[in-house]
């Protein structure tokens, strides 16, 4: 079935580093990809997504590309803030499911100062 | 609100007792979602409602879960004789028919139930 494999956490960063969370996904046919946050007492939200190969998505300084020969979906971001502290979440729609999502484990992230 | 409301935001139950789950999804939005987060683990999916169609069960754990959508609104979940690996936090999800949005979904801030 369809997975989705992200980096064990958790990662702590000091302000202004680069970051990197890994994404790797297994599914049939063209998935589109996403990479939901969820702050500290707030609901997950989507943050980026991307729907076909070699499309990058971005947002709010993130950015991950949909490399399909590489089956992942890195998160990256060049200089990370305190308030980009939070649980990130790499997910897959497969084909034909419509918005059904298959979330990976998450990744904490805390950025200090 | 605008958003999707859950209720209770907290609930503590007895093992062996039924809990209900409300979720009140995003007005307009024809599709309605449960997941279950468990403490280090990911989203589970649950359960799926489209419009009209037959929900997609495929997620539920056994036959002790249940849910269903009144009215194509509001959507209940419930848990029968409650186990303590039934504990964690379970979100609701809703999201928009129109292509544009497709993988879009709309969290609440989930309902954490807790079995003693």
């Amino acid at each position: 079935g369809d997975s989705v494999t992200q980096m064990e956490g958790p990662v702590t960063l000091s302000e202004e580093a680069f970051l990197t969370i890994n994404c790797t996904y297994t599914a049939t046919g063209y998935p589109s990809l996403f990479w939901y946050v969820q702050y500290p007492g707030e609901g997950l939200q989507l943050l980026l997504k991307a729907t076909k190969a070699d499309d990058k998505g971005s947002n709010k300084g993130f950015e991950a590309t949909y490399r399909k020969e590489t089956t992942s979906f890195h998160l990256e971001k060049g200089s990370v803030q305190v308030s980009d502290s939070a649980v990130y979440f790499c997910a897959l729609s497969a084909q034909g499911s419509g918005s059904r999502l298959t979330f990976g484990e998450g990744t904490q992230l805390t950025v200090n100062p | 609100g605008a958003g999707v409301s859950q209720s209770p935001s907290n609930k503590v139950t007895e093992k062996g007792k039924d809990v209900e789950l409300r979720c009140d999804p995003i007005s307009g939005h024809t599709a309605l979602y449960w997941y279950r987060q468990s403490l280090g683990q990911g989203l589970e999916f649950l359960i799926y409602f489209q419009g009209n169609s037959a929900p997609d069960k495929s997620g539920l754990p056994s036959d002790r879960f249940s849910a269903e959508r009144t009215g194509g609104s509001v959507s209940t979940l419930t848990i029968q004789r409650t186990q303590q690996e039934d504990s964690a936090v379970y979100l609701c999800a809703s999201s928009s028919p129109t292509p544009q949005s497709t993988g879009e979904l709309f969290f609440g801030e989930g309902s954490r139930l807790t079995v003693l």
